[in-house]
């Protein structure tokens, strides 16, 4: 089955650039989703379809794919931006989530 | 606002049943595609199943294919999970979420399924 890896933990202090890798080998053909998770909340979409930003997210967080990886980063992380985050992705049969990132900003 | 609000969730024992409920307001419901997915406690998300938005598809992890049964009503803007031979690997918060991207974008805050006997 298809899998998407993602490294288990990223650390920044505040102010500097975070960036979280996603490897899966549909990638090239396929778009990269990305979510944030808080603690005790729900998944909140921060990228869609590579790089596009829902309405609400802040410009910090940006998105972005080549070959077989996909990137999110965020400049200037603040503390508040400390959560899991998760790729997906599609196949022929369904979706797929990354492993999950711990990002820490401290 | 997009609002989805899951229920249908409790202890259930290995080998039964138990069906899930999404209740959907905010949004045109019979316009969109409609995802189901699972957090076991202190993992990662798990993606389990999608229906088009006329239910005409239906797509499944393989985990749960066979026991397992997306489906939705239109006219009641709502969207359901059937869950059956249940074992201890289902437990997880299970959320639901809209597809307007062709992926999980708005999300419910999840019911808990603890299966154990």
């Amino acid at each position: 089955s298809y899998e998407l890896t993602q490294p288990p933990s990223v650390s920044v202090s505040p102010g500097q650039t975070a960036r979280i890798t996603c490897s899966g080998d549909a990638l090239p053909k396929k778009y990269a989703y990305w979510y944030q998770q808080k603690s005790g909340q729900a998944p909140v979409l921060v990228i869609y379809e590579d790089s596009k930003r829902p309405s609400g997210i802040p410009e910090r967080f940006s998105g972005s794919s080549s070959g077989t990886m996909a990137t999110l980063t965020i400049s200037g992380a603040q503390v508040e931006d400390e959560a899991d985050y998760y790729c997906y992705s599609t196949d022929s049969s369904g979706g797929v989530f990354g492993g999950g990132t711990k990002l820490t900003v401290l | 606002q997009v609002q989805l609000v899951e229920s249908g969730g409790g202890v259930v024992q290995p080998g039964r049943s138990l069906r899930l409920s999404c209740a959907t307001s905010g949004f045109t419901f019979s316009s969109y595609g409609m995802h189901w997915v699972r957090q076991a406690p202190g993992k990662g998300l798990e993606w389990v199943a999608v229906i088009w938005y006329d239910g005409s598809n239906k797509y499944y992890v393989d985990s749960v294919k066979g026991r397992f049964t997306i489906s939705r009503d239109n006219s009641k803007n709502a969207l359901y999970l059937q869950m059956n031979s249940l074992r201890a690997e289902d437990t997880a918060v299970y959320f639901c979420a809209t597809s307007q991207w062709n992926c999980p974008d708005y999300w419910g805050q999840g019911t808990l399924v603890t299966v154990s006997s």
